[in-house]
């Protein structure tokens, strides 16, 4: 099972670009990255998957490199109802099909 | 599509009472999830259902807990006899496929408050 690690909590302000990098050095070959966005209150929400290099939907951006060890969730231009927490989490062969989630990073958006 | 929908919303009980919560997934989704969230533990999966049988129930914490799915539109996780430590919040998600292809759907959840 790929272990991911990534920030415990970030700060942003209203308008800014928010970028959340996670880490997933041991990621398996056939394993896709799929992020979700938790509000307070609420259950998980879906936001964006991918495989490899860039990713884009109405809500984010998704990147990964080439080497697939690390991926970024770029959230452009963020308000206050962006403050959630957010999960990154490998899927695929490596985890027989069960989304494992971790701690998540914890995003507040200010005014 | 209505979503995952769960029910109750809230439930408060007294220790060692029987605790039934609800769920109904997405239609045509063949996979059911039970996931518990609480600050300590973060989000945990329980057990999760393909085709109304039970697959993986590793992560059911102990013979208290029982989880039923009778079939493609309904399951259940009970807990019997209920104890504090199951204070928790509980999601049902559904999903077209096990890897999540799509995306898991979260119902909204049930807070337990065990008393």
């Amino acid at each position: 099972l790929a272990k991911t690690t990534q920030p415990i909590s970030m700060d942003s302000y209203e308008g800014q670009e928010v970028n959340i990098t996670c880490s997933h050095n041991n990621i398996a070959t056939n394993d896709y990255i799929t992020w979700y966005q938790q509000f307070p209150s609420q259950g998980p929400r879906f936001i964006i998957q991918g495989y490899k290099t860039k990713v884009t939907n109405e809500v984010a951006s998704l990147f990964i490199p080439a080497d697939r060890k690390s991926s970024t969730l770029s959230l452009p231009r963020v308000s206050l109802s962006d403050t959630a927490v957010y999960y990154c989490l490998p899927y695929g062969s490596s985890n027989t099909g069960k989304l494992i989630f971790g701690q998540g990073t914890t995003l507040q958006v200010k005014p | 599509d209505a979503g995952v929908i769960q029910s109750p919303r809230h439930e408060v009980t007294e220790m060692g009472q029987e605790v039934t919560l609800r769920c109904k997934p997405i239609s045509g989704h063949d996979y059911l999830f039970w996931y518990r969230q609480t600050m300590m533990r973060g989000l945990e999966l329980l057990i999760y259902f393909n085709n109304n049988v039970p697959i993986d129930d590793s992560g059911m914490p102990e013979d208290r807990f029982s989880a039923k799915m009778p079939n493609a539109s309904f399951s259940t996780l009970k807990i019997q006899p209920s104890e504090p430590r199951d204070s928790a919040v509980y999601f049902c998600a559904s999903s077209l496929t096990s890897t999540g292809d799509y995306g898991y759907t979260f119902g909204s959840g049930t807070r337990l408050t065990v008393v």
